[in-house]
């Protein structure tokens, strides 16, 4: 089986903050993505990164940066300076093959609040 | 771009009433979801398939079916509505398991 696992359900900052969401994952493949979804007020899902399990390179995007680390199974995501845009819901997921065709697993997401 | 469509928006069900949401994607994509997306639960994988005539059960498949007979369309039937079926229904689509997925605007779903 495979998981992800969002602890942190709701976290607020004041603007201009650093905050790094959390992700841990489990599975048993060798192979696998993870991923990283925005999903602001207006509701829709927005594809942020994809990573694969043989690159551990960080990787930067203007204010967004991920930090994947195999020997501890977390794919963590931060934001540097962060805005009130930012404020949204964040999802982690997983893509492997637990069982027949390829599978993507969801957190449960994190909630966060940027304070003007 | 239409992306992923779905529809329709908002619906109203009564217990006992059936309904089908429709999804539609215009990008080729070989693999399509359905996901219900509960307060404080993430979003729960109903079913999917990788392609035309291939569909497979998420983890919450009791109360759905779905049906995939092109590529582009996938939709989702409720047969017999439960309030426990009140939820916000997301369709995706994504070129294989790998890839990143592209999400319709979801259906705020309420079974009363």
């Amino acid at each position: 089986a495979q998981k992800v696992t969002q602890a942190q359900t709701e976290i607020s900052v004041v603007e201009k903050e650093d905050v790094t969401l959390d992700c841990v994952y489990e599975t048993r493949d060798t192979t696998y993505y993870l991923f990283w979804y925005k999903q602001p007020p207006s509701g829709e899902l927005v594809f942020l990164i994809r990573r694969n399990s043989f690159d551990e390179q960080n990787e930067i995007s203007g204010r967004y940066s991920w930090n994947f680390q195999k020997s501890t199974s977390s794919f963590n995501f931060t934001i540097t300076a962060s805005q009130v845009v930012d404020s949204a819901v964040y999802f982690c997921a997983l893509s492997g093959l637990p069982g027949g065709y390829q599978k993507v697993t969801f957190g449960i997401g994190t909630k966060l609040q940027v304070i003007p | 771009n239409a992306g992923v469509t779905q529809t329709p928006k908002f619906r109203i069900l009564k217990i006992g009433q059936s309904m089908t949401l429709q999804c539609t994607q215009d990008m080729n994509h070989n693999y399509m979801y359905w996901y219900r997306q509960d307060p404080g639960m993430g979003l729960k994988l109903i079913y999917y398939s990788v392609g035309a005539g291939i569909t497979d059960k998420g983890e919450v498949p009791n109360g759905y079916n779905v049906s995939r007979s092109t590529t582009e369309d996938f939709p989702l039937r409720l047969e017999l509505a439960a309030p426990s079926q009140t939820s916000v229904y997301f369709c995706a689509s994504s070129y294989d398991g790998n890839t990143e997925a592209f999400f319709g605007q979801g259906t705020r779903l309420t079974v009363v």
